[in-house]
């Protein structure tokens, strides 16, 4: 069975702080992993990674993949209160006719002024 | 662009009444999807179409319906509303050349 993990469930942190989401994945036919931020509402993208060991950026946030442990990390530096959402990832796998996304259940990041 | 619109915004059913839930896209985009999302379950996938004219089940099918009206528009019916369709429902678009989906604002339904 497909299955997507991300760890921890939830996170308390300070302004000023530095974190990491961990997604590890078991699927088969991997294609690409996404990382999305949701605040109050829609789920926004973030990130798409295809190759293992490529970081991604933006701004405060990076994103790297590692195929060979099946796993991917988000780090926010100098965390804000406005980077407190849930945070998903999801993997995309070869199948059907479109492209599905399989999702993690989501890491809950609260940054305390 | 408006992106992904869904309505409506809140529903409260009682069980065994039907509804239908609207989702409309304004990126031309080929394919739609449905999911819904429940506390510490992450997105699941219900239904989705690749293209104008196809659907597909996804992980949670049952209990479900969906109508490829046309490129635009997407719908999700439920028949008979049971509780533990209690939810939140999204919409969500991509170009059939790329994964990166957009999503709606969500539904959030109750049914009692």
């Amino acid at each position: 069975e497909d299955k997507v993990v991300q760890s921890p469930l939830s996170l308390v942190v300070h302004e000023g702080d530095t974190v990491t989401l961990n997604c590890s994945y078991e699927v088969t036919n991997f294609r690409s992993l996404l990382w999305y931020k949701q605040e109050k509402k829609a789920p926004t993208f973030l990130f798409m990674l295809t190759s293992s060991g490529i970081e991604k950026k933006s701004g405060r946030l990076s994103s790297i993949l590692d195929k060979k442990e099946l796993s991917s990390i988000l780090n926010i530096t100098a965390t804000q209160t406005g980077d407190s959402a849930i945070y998903l990832c999801a993997v995309e796998m070869s199948s059907g006719s479109a492209r599905q996304l399989t999702f993690g259940s989501g890491t809950q990041l609260t940054v305390l002024p | 662009n408006a992106g992904v619109t869904q309505t409506p915004k809140f529903q409260v059913l009682k069980t065994g009444q039907s509804m239908t839930l609207q989702c409309a896209q304004d990126m031309n985009h080929n394919s739609m999807y449905w999911y819904r999302q429940d506390p510490g379950m992450g997105l699941r996938l219900i239904y989705y179409s690749a293209s104008e004219g196809t659907t597909d089940k996804g992980e949670v099918p049952n209990g479900y319906n969906v109508s490829r009206l046309n490129k635009r528009e997407f719908s999700l019916r439920l028949e008979s509303a049971a509780p533990s369709q209690t939810s939140v429902y999204f919409c969500a678009s991509s170009d059939h050349s790329g994964i990166v989906q957009y999503f709606g604002p969500g539904t959030r339904l109750t049914v009692t």
